[in-house]
């Protein structure tokens, strides 16, 4: 079956960047646009960007532009998603998903910005 | 960005009654060239991922119980739960994906009155 797993929790300082992998596997890696989005501790989800893994083609958020990079490795079938000059409101839960109304979700990965 | 606007917040319901959900985009949803609505629905239970229920604004995922149905058109659209089951208490969201940044409602919580 379709799976999305994601890499573990993270904690930062403040000013540090972070990278969260997502290993797809059950269907073909270059098939479906790759999504990633956050969502703060019982808030609503905020969409970051999205990829193509065929291309890497990337169109971002215009909140992130500049601050987030995201790649992908088509030999292991594992997108990153890399969110620079990190801040306390960039804490939350990060997931990756399949599609655009995604059908697949990762199991999220909490990131902890915190001095 | 096109704003996604959830009715109520929350909302309590009797076991095997209606639940209803309502979302209006702040403009329409409806592509032209193939007639389909952008619009999705997700359930979201705590400490777990967000589900997709409902595409193209009424297509039933595979799997999700037929109590589950999504109507609407344009930029009017709505979730019903037509018999409400414990397992149904959760934080239900619309999102559009008719253009770039796809964005979320805020949520409505349905718990059991």
């Amino acid at each position: 079956q379709v799976q999305l797993v994601q890499s573990g929790a993270e904690v930062k300082e403040p000013g540090a960047s972070v990278k969260v992998s997502c290993k797809a596997s059950g269907y073909t890696f270059t098939t479906h646009d790759i999504y990633w989005l956050r969502q703060a501790t019982g808030q609503g989800l905020e969409w970051l960007g999205w990829m193509d893994p065929n291309s890497g083609y990337t169109s971002y958020a215009r909140t992130f532009q500049g601050r987030v990079t995201m790649t992908r490795n088509t030999s292991i079938s594992t997108a990153y998603m890399e969110l620079n000059s990190l801040t306390s409101e960039d804490t939350g839960v990060y997931y990756c998903a399949r599609r655009a109304a995604p059908d697949s979700w990762g199991q999220g990965t909490l990131v902890t910005v915190s001095s | 960005d096109i704003v996604m606007t959830q009715s109520p917040d929350s909302l309590a319901v009797s076991l095997g009654e209606r639940a209803t959900i309502n979302c209006k985009s702040s403009q329409s949803v409806l592509y032209g060239s193939d007639n389909q609505n952008y619009l999705a629905w997700y359930q979201q239970k705590p400490g777990q991922p967000p589900k997709l229920l409902i595409y193209w604004a009424s297509t039933r995922e595979s799997g999700v119980p037929d109590r589950f149905s999504g109507s609407g058109s344009g930029a009017d659209f709505t979730l019903t739960i037509s018999s409400l089951q414990a397992e149904d208490v959760a934080t239900y969201f619309c999102q559009q994906y008719y253009n770039t940044p796809r964005t979320f409602g805020q949520g409505t919580k349905v718990e059991i009155k």
